[in-house]
Formats: structure tokens, sequence, C-alpha cells
């Protein structure tokens, strides 16, 4: 079963704009919380992590958002520009590999 | 060079066919992974290797193998390939104390 839900599927936000993924978990084991983008032909590449201990991390205009009590984590993408049309996963690890969330296809429109 | 290298990029098989990936990486890191992206569903774990002698099983270890021949080489094999294994798949690398993978360009697989 799905470890990490992630919402939405797809997300279209106009250049300046903010964009919001979010993404859940339930084995409260998970300890480390990455986020990765991936563009068309290309393999994931790491965004922005953050741990447990840590109810925010910014890079840049990336935010990591963590709410530990209620399992849930979410992606900041301020001042959205259209280089940032990509799909977005989530993922936590378990001690041994990443389990990742189902993808969200973000297009920034002009 | 890229730091992990998949090959090939992309390829066709039959139905039936014995195919393998290939993956080498230049991170000197010691764990490596294969894992299946598929249009709306994310990536899947197929296998982990954290060094030579170790070989686990991910969530969909079905219908495929691997084989790590050094520390820097994990392949993929799918026995006798099936049309719903078409799909794209990755190769990463990581470290112990470091959980953020390295992941390959993947290849991408279709089985006739």
């Amino acid at each position: 079963q799905q470890q990490v839900k992630q919402s939405p599927q797809s997300l279209i936000v106009q250049k300046g704009g903010i964009s919001i993924i979010n993404c859940a978990y339930e084995n409260t084991a998970f300890d480390y919380f990455p986020w990765y983008q991936q563009f068309p032909g290309k393999g994931p590449a790491l965004l922005i992590a953050i741990r447990p201990d840590v109810s925010e991390k910014k890079e840049g205009r990336f935010t990591i958002s963590f709410n530990k009590s209620a399992k849930q984590f979410s992606l900041h993408i301020m001042d959205s520009q259209p280089g940032d049309s990509a799909t977005y996963f989530c993922a936590a690890f378990s001690g041994y590999a990443l389990n990742f969330g189902k993808g969200t296809s973000l297009l920034v429109t002009p | 060079d890229a730091d992990v290298t998949q090959t090939p990029r992309n390829r066709i098989t039959k139905t039936g066919k014995r195919i393998m990936l290939e993956c080498s990486q230049t991170k000197g890191h010691d764990r490596m992974y294969w894992y299946r992206q598929d249009p709306g569903l994310g990536l899947r774990l197929i296998y982990y290797s954290f060094d030579v002698k170790d070989i686990n099983k991910g969530e969909i270890s079905d219908g495929y193998s691997v084989s790590r021949q050094a520390q820097a080489k994990f392949s993929l094999s799918l026995e006798s390939a099936i049309p719903n294994q078409t799909a794209l798949y990755f190769c990463a690398t990581g470290r112990r104390g470091l959980e953020g993978y390295t992941f390959g360009s993947g290849t991408r697989l279709t089985v006739v």
C-alpha cells in the first residue's frame, strides 16, 4: 500500500504565484522527508529535505513545512516560474529505502 | 560523465525475452536501488542492495532479479518480459547517513 500519499495529482499556477503540494504519511518510523523534482527525460533530483525535529526549512523559493503531530508535510514554491514546471515527488525514508508519493505534475503558466 | 549511468536509455523487447538493464556509478556510494516509474503511480522499489553481498527485495520484486557485480555496478534482469513491465526504470545510489539519493537518467523499457 502507498505509504506516502501526495496531492494534488496535477497543479496549474500562474507565474509569480505560490505552488503548494501536500503529503501525508502513517509510519512514525520515517525520519527523513525529501522532495524530488523531475523534468521530462531526466531522473528525479533532490530539491530540498527536512527531518522531523524541524517544522520548516527554506532554500531560496522552496520551503518545506512539516507537521509531525498531523504526519503531514508540504512543499511551497514561492514566486513560481515557468522553469519550475516539472513533476514533484515527496518521499519518506524508512531506514533502508525511500518511499515515494505518486507525484504532482506542476505547470506554471506565463 | 554522469555520476549514475544507466544503459540502455531505451529498449523495445518482445514478450518472453530476457533483458538486462545495467547501472554503474562513480559516486562511491555503497547502497544501490532499482525503482520503477509508471504514470500516476510514482516510484516503486523493486530491489535494493547495501553492499555486494546484501541484496533485498522491494515492494514489487516479482518477475525481476538483480545482480550486484561490484560496489559500482547493479543490474536488473527481467527473466521473461511481459507487457505490464513496460515502464521507466531508475537506478539510484545512496550511502549510510546520507538518505538523499542520486538517480540515473532512466531506462525506458517497452515490452511488446
